[in-house]
């Protein structure tokens, strides 16, 4: 159980298009899903924390306009980004939280490679 | 700001040796240490420390939590090629998880 999927798991864009991401919590209902980048060779940097129904928040520093969030049910959630530049080429991380109060309980997604050109 | 810091960042040993990683963190808000494995993809749950003292174990692997210190160590012994990976802890706290930067293991046969 608890299994977390991402779709794509790696995507090439040109600079300038947009790239939508989709983490789905496969067998479990998520009230909370976060959004990671990973840049090589470092740790995960949270990027926003997505509720459903809600708007996500975001973490100082990450454009909420650039990097567009929704989760629209309990089983997925979505980051599109826009304008996409090669400074964005990372490796993006989703991971679903069951709920509650407690957020140790993450499960994590295989992650998406994006490489803007 | 809540940081989390791990060390070293880097240790290459020999099949067989023991090693211990490093995690050090901020109070505030603190609720949990955990300790990842990350291999290529995503980190995948090693253990979860609430408890100052008490020892988690799991086959060669255990880990502690000093509280009164903020730190924790991951140990792991009798190594293996398969232990290679980037290790990493995060401290949950504020409704979410803070990450270190991770240690990066190499075990050489």
């Amino acid at each position: 159980g608890a299994v977390v999927s991402q779709h794509p798991s790696w995507v090439i864009c040109k600079s300038g298009t947009s790239v939508k991401i989709e983490c789905r919590s496969l067998d479990f209902q998520a009230t909370t899903m976060f959004w990671y980048r990973q840049f090589p060779k470092q740790s995960l940097m949270l990027m926003a924390t997505s509720n459903e129904g809600s708007k996500a928040t975001y973490e100082q520093g990450v454009e909420k306009d650039k990097f567009l969030i929704n989760h629209a049910s309990l089983t997925l959630s979505t980051l599109t980004v826009t304008s996409a530049h090669p400074e964005d080429s990372s490796f993006y991380i989703c991971s679903a939280a069951p709920g509650g109060n407690s957020y140790n309980e993450q499960f994590f997604g295989p992650g998406t490679r994006l490489t803007v050109l | 700001e809540d940081k989390v810091v791990q060390s070293p960042l880097s240790l290459v040993v020999h099949e067989g040796d023991t090693v211990t990683l490093n995690c050090s963190y901020e109070v505030t808000n603190f609720r949990s240490l955990l300790w990842y494995k990350q291999e290529k993809k995503a980190p995948t749950f090693l253990f979860m420390l609430t408890s100052s003292g008490i020892e988690k174990k799991s086959g060669r692997l255990s880990s502690i939590l000093d509280k009164k210190e903020l730190f924790s160590i991951l140990n792991i012994t009798a190594t293996q090629t398969g232990d290679s990976a980037v290790y990493l802890c995060a401290r949950e706290g504020a409704q979410k998880l803070v990450f270190g930067q991770g240690t990066r293991l190499t075990i050489n046969p």
